[in-house]
């Protein structure tokens, strides 16, 4: 069974202060990962996806993935109120597979 | 550009009834996927179709759950007879084709209260 892990949260940070949100998974063969946000009642929107280990930035946001350690995550710099959302990490395997999400980890950002 | 659509945004059924969702891809967006989100959950893929054909519907439950692309643009998901636990919000998304780098975006959603 092929498993993204996050922890649910909620995990609550004062704005201006770093964010990290982490992600393990099951499947050594996954090439590919993405982060979305999902504001509550709405559909999830793209942020972030990365491919190879290391670090990926874009803006306030940067990706990481250690591919040895099945492990993936998200900073945000800068936290904003705007960020309170739940982030939902997936994988794909191989370069056709369909994506596998986590269950989301909830971020509320305190002013 | 105009988003993925859906409808209806919300229903309320009784058990063993049965309900459609319809859902209108970006136009030009060859793969289709409906995911079923329960509360508190990530996505989970229904069925994927590229065109009009059926890529992977191997979490679908099929006793119940029927879905088709029938010209390859507009798509159709249908429960029959509904569960409780089919309460969920039903997500449809496009990509323009499967894997690699192509986003998927994802519709709004219909939210199924089955009492």
């Amino acid at each position: 069974q092929k498993e993204v892990e996050q922890n649910s949260g909620p995990l609550s940070v004062p704005e201006g202060a770093i964010a990290s949100l982490n992600c393990t998974y099951s499947d050594r063969g996954s090439q590919s990962f993405f982060w979305y946000r999902q504001y509550s009642g709405k559909s999830p929107e793209l942020i972030m996806s990365i491919y190879s280990n290391g670090d990926k930035e874009d803006g306030r946001f940067t990706a990481q993935l250690n591919k040895a350690s099945q492990y993936v995550s998200l900073l945000i710099r800068d936290s904003q109120p705007s960020d309170s959302a739940t982030y939902l990490c997936a994988s794909r395997q191989g370069s056709q597979g369909n994506l596998i999400f986590g269950k989301g980890t909830k971020l509320s950002v305190k002013p | 550009e105009a988003g993925v659509a859906q409808s209806p945004r919300y229903k309320i059924i009784e058990k063993r009834q049965s309900v459609a969702f319809w859902c209108n891809p970006i136009s030009g967006h060859a793969t289709l996927y409906w995911y079923q989100q329960i509360l508190g959950q990530g996505p989970k893929l229904l069925i994927q179709f590229q065109n009009n054909g059926v890529v992977d519907d191997s979490q679908l439950p099929k006793d119940r759950f029927s879905a088709e692309r029938l010209k390859g643009v507009d798509s159709t998901l249908k429960i029959q007879p509904a569960k409780l636990e089919d309460s969920a919000v039903y997500l449809c998304a496009s990509s323009l084709s499967a894997g690699g780098a192509n986003e998927q975006f994802f519709g709004p959603g219909t939210r199924l209260t089955v009492l």
